[in-house]
């Protein structure tokens, strides 16, 4: 089982509707989440992060998480065509030296 | 203007030639990492500094060196002894690495290496 985990896609969502992305991790001592978009080509830039279980909103962004279910999720509302990208979710856990584990990333489009 | 610098963004080695990828912060961050990205792939760590003068190993650290004479700087060098290096190669800071904090880390722009 990889350590943290997300489908790799590509997520196709239409125009103005919610995107759901989705990340599973293994190490229940994580205490630290991270979701970070990346377009072709770029470097990934940080769009949210969240410590606490419960949902964490920021404009069009909501990150929910669940450390019960080791389940953290990322929405993003009224989707754009610039949302088109990799989304990649990063775990730091306390048990691994508080380094960032990623996963794979999810390709998600938003078609016009 | 704050932020993170690699240069260059594109470089081409030869088979058995050392290169060396600059990474340059002024954020005044004490940790910093080195990351590379395979196509469709996660990020995965070389190596990592919490502070000037040490660095560790991350998971795939075979193949390359670091130093970290001063806080602003983080070269990695990419050996001949680095089976597989055409990838793209990814600087990060945070205000440090340490186990129990929160902070965030920020990315620089990145180089891309390509092996001839």
């Amino acid at each position: 089982q990889k350590e943290v985990e997300q489908n790799s896609g590509p997520l196709s969502v239409p125009e103005g509707a919610i995107a759901s992305l989705n990340c599973t991790y293994s190490d229940r001592g994580s205490q630290s989440f991270f979701w970070y978009r990346q377009y072709s080509g770029k470097s990934p830039e940080l769009i949210m992060f969240i410590y606490s279980n419960g949902d964490k909103e920021d404009g069009r962004f909501t990150a929910q998480l669940n450390k019960a279910s080791q389940y953290v999720s990322l929405l993003i509302r009224d989707s754009q065509p610039s949302d088109s990208a990799t989304y990649l979710c990063a775990v730091r856990s306390y048990n691994q030296g508080g380094k960032l584990i990623f996963g794979q990333g999810t390709e998600l489009s938003v078609k016009p | 203007d704050g932020g993170i610098t690699q240069s260059p963004k594109y470089l081409f080695r030869k088979e058995g030639q050392n290169v060396t990828l600059s990474c340059e912060q002024n954020l005044n961050h004490d940790a910093m990492y080195w990351y590379r990205q395979d196509p469709g792939q996660g990020l995965r760590l070389i190596y990592y500094s919490q502070i000037v003068n040490d660095f560790q190993k991350g998971d795939i650290a075979e193949g390359y060196s670091v130093s970290r004479e001063k806080k602003e700087s983080f070269p990695l060098t990419v050996t001949s002894a680095q089976k597989n290096p055409t990838a793209f190669y990814l600087c990060a800071s945070s205000v440090n690495g340490l186990a129990g904090s929160y902070n965030e880390q920020f990315f620089g722009p990145g180089t891309r290496l390509t092996v001839l």
